[in-house]
This record gives C-alpha cells, structure tokens and sequence, in this order.
C-alpha cells in the first residue's frame, strides 16, 4: 500500500527557531512535493523535488531517495509561517498525481 | 489568467442533485488535476489529464464522478446523484509536464 506518513501532526515553536518538519514514503516515487496552507487558505506548492536538495528563502527541503525520506527545514521561523505544511508523494511515473500525508500543523509564537 | 481560475467557490445543494465544478488552468500548462479535500479524508487525488492522453481516473471514488477537459484547457468535474459524503473542497491544479503545481482555491461543495 501506498503511504505517506508525516511527523510531527502538531508543532508549536518561538519565533526565531529552527523548524524540521519529517515525511516518509513507502514507494518508489517520481517526486516529492512539499505544500503549504495557511488556515481558511488555498494551497501553495513551497518544493518540488526527486533527489538532492533545494532552498527558497528561508526553506530548505531535502530528500533520501534510498531512505524515502524528506525533510522540510524553516530558518530564522516567523509568525507568519504559521500554517498546514504537506508532504505528498508523486506516484506512477507522474510527478503530480500525488498520495498526501495528514499535514503539520505549525504555529509560531513571537 | 494568471493562475488556476475554479467556480464557483461555494455550492450548496441538496442530496441527489448533480453538480459541475469548473477549472480554468494556466495558460499553457498541459497537465490538470483534480484533488478533494475533506474533513475524513484528508486530501486524495481524483483524476488527471496531460496533453492529449486519456485521462488517469484512478482516484475517482464511484461511477457517480466524471470529469472532461475540453480543447486542452478547462476542465469540469461533475458529479451525479451527490451524496452528503460528497462534502468537500474540490481543489484543481495545473502544471507543465513535468513540473511545479499551482492550485485553484478550490469549490467548497456542501451537500444537504
């Protein structure tokens, strides 16, 4: 069976901290997306990614293709990153035809 | 447009009614996706179409959804006989093949 599975469901941080956000897939896949929602918001893809790593700003995603493993980093965390981040795994030789994980919820305290 | 256009954003209707969902993608972007999310579920892929291809329909929960893409570019979702377990967001997303994901804001369907 296809799963995703993502750790933490809940996370609280100060401001100012850094954030790790894990996923695990338990297939092979053809990528890894990492999204982002805000509360009562739509949804915006922060990472798309196959191997390796990337960075935007103060994002960092990760991925272990022989551990299937990704990780999601926040530098320097804001309030305003407060919000649902998703992990969701590209399957069947399609990059976007994704299996989603339940979600972190993360809140920011300044 | 500049991003993925759905309508409308709201519908209520009531059980055993059908429904159309709209998606107006990016322009140029070859590949469209269907996506549900609800409170029970979490969010699940329902169908997809690239370019020319028949479309991939394998997320499609019952023979009471369809969806068609017409001239490459909008897309309806429909949905026949809804059922309260129906209840969702209805999100569409678009994208170059391959490539980076830009969702709608979805179709918040409500089924009395």
């Amino acid at each position: 069976k296809n799963e995703v599975e993502q750790s933490p469901q809940n996370l609280t941080a100060q401001e100012g901290e850094f954030i790790t956000i894990n996923c695990s897939y338990s297939v092979g896949i053809s990528a890894l997306h990492w999204l982002q929602q805000h509360p009562g918001g739509g949804i915006v893809s922060l990472f798309m990614l196959s191997s390796g790593k990337k960075k935007h700003g103060r994002l960092i995603a990760t991925i272990n293709i022989q551990e299937k493993h990704s990780s999601l980093h926040i530098t320097a965390s804001h309030p305003r990153d407060s919000a649902v981040y998703i992990c969701a795994a590209g399957y069947g030789g399609a990059t976007n035809k994704l299996i989603f994980g339940t979600g972190t919820l993360l809140a920011v305290q300044p | 447009g500049a991003g993925v256009s759905q309508s409308p954003s709201n519908k209520v209707t009531e059980k055993g009614k059908d429904v159309e969902l709209r998606c107006d993608p990016i322009s140029g972007h070859t590949a469209l996706y269907w996506y549900r999310q609800s409170l029970g579920q979490g969010l699940e892929f329902l169908i997809y179409f690239q370019g020319n291809s028949a479309p991939d329909k394998s997320g499609l929960p019952s023979d009471r959804f369809s969806a068609e893409r017409t001239g490459g570019s909008v897309s309806t979702l429909t949905i026949q006989r809804t059922q309260q377990e129906d209840s969702a967001v209805y999100l569409c997303a678009s994208s170059r093949y391959p490539g980076e994901l830009f969702f709608g804001e979805g179709s918040r369907l409500t089924v009395l």
